[in-house]
């Protein structure tokens, strides 16, 4: 089982519908959980960062954490076609795993595009 | 404000030819710096990892070798170039890797 899963895509929904990207995890005991938007031919970019079961707003999106399931979740409100883009879900597992504060495990990403 | 510097953006180098990428961090103190790789239509592949002046951690066996000179420096090098080693270069830092990373813009290796 790989450590962070995603669909890889490509993800496609019409301008202005909502988006749900997915993510699964393998280690229970993981600390902190984070989305990153990477646009072609840019670096990722850390859009959404959860730690707690439950919901995290901040504008159009919205990070979702269910711990039990190791599942966690982005939802983009009122897609834009500039929101078309990779998305990577990312894992901390905490000290011990690579360092002292633990390293970032990254998913192969999601491909989103949103059509006008 | 914290920043990260990565250059050069785009490096198109023969193959058994030297590499060296510099990634420099600004505006905070003893930082975890990272080197990943990152090949077309593949996900983020961890290569090094510091923890301090000196301390380099290697992730996979390979061609490249990273150094940590100064505090707020990290470098990606190799001493021969393989076709293989094209790809995107990405250098991160973090203080506390609980919040998360912030990548530098990249470098893109292509390797002829």
């Amino acid at each position: 089982q790989k450590e962070v899963e995603q669909n890889s895509g490509p993800l496609s929904v019409p301008e202005g519908a909502i988006a749900s990207l997915n993510c699964t995890y393998s280690d229970r005991g993981s600390q902190s959980f984070f989305w990153y938007r990477q646009y072609s031919g840019k670096s990722p970019e850390l859009i959404m960062f959860i730690y707690s079961n439950g919901d995290k707003e901040d504008g159009r999106f919205t990070a979702q954490l269910n711990k039990a399931s190791q599942y966690v979740s982005l939802l983009i409100r009122d897609s834009q076609p500039s929101d078309s883009a990779t998305y990577l879900c990312a894992v901390n597992k905490g000290p011990g795993y690579g360092g002292s504060q633990g390293n970032l495990i990254f998913g192969k990403g999601t491909k989103l595009s949103v059509k006008p | 404000s914290q920043t990260i510097h990565q250059w050069p953006a785009t490096l198109v180098q023969p193959v058994g030819s030297p590499l060296s990428l510099e990634c420099t961090v600004e505006g905070t103190s003893n930082p975890n710096l990272y080197w990943y790789r990152q090949a077309a239509g593949r996900g983020l592949q961890l290569l090094f990892y510091s923890v301090g002046i000196g301390q380099i951690s290697s992730e996979v066996p390979q061609n490249l070798s990273a150094s940590r000179p100064q505090d707020r420096q990290f470098i990606l090098s190799s001493k021969k170039l393989l076709l293989s080693d094209s790809g995107f270069y990405l250098c991160a830092w973090t203080r506390v890797a609980y919040y998360g990373y912030t990548f530098g813009s990249g470098t893109r290796l292509t390797v002829v």
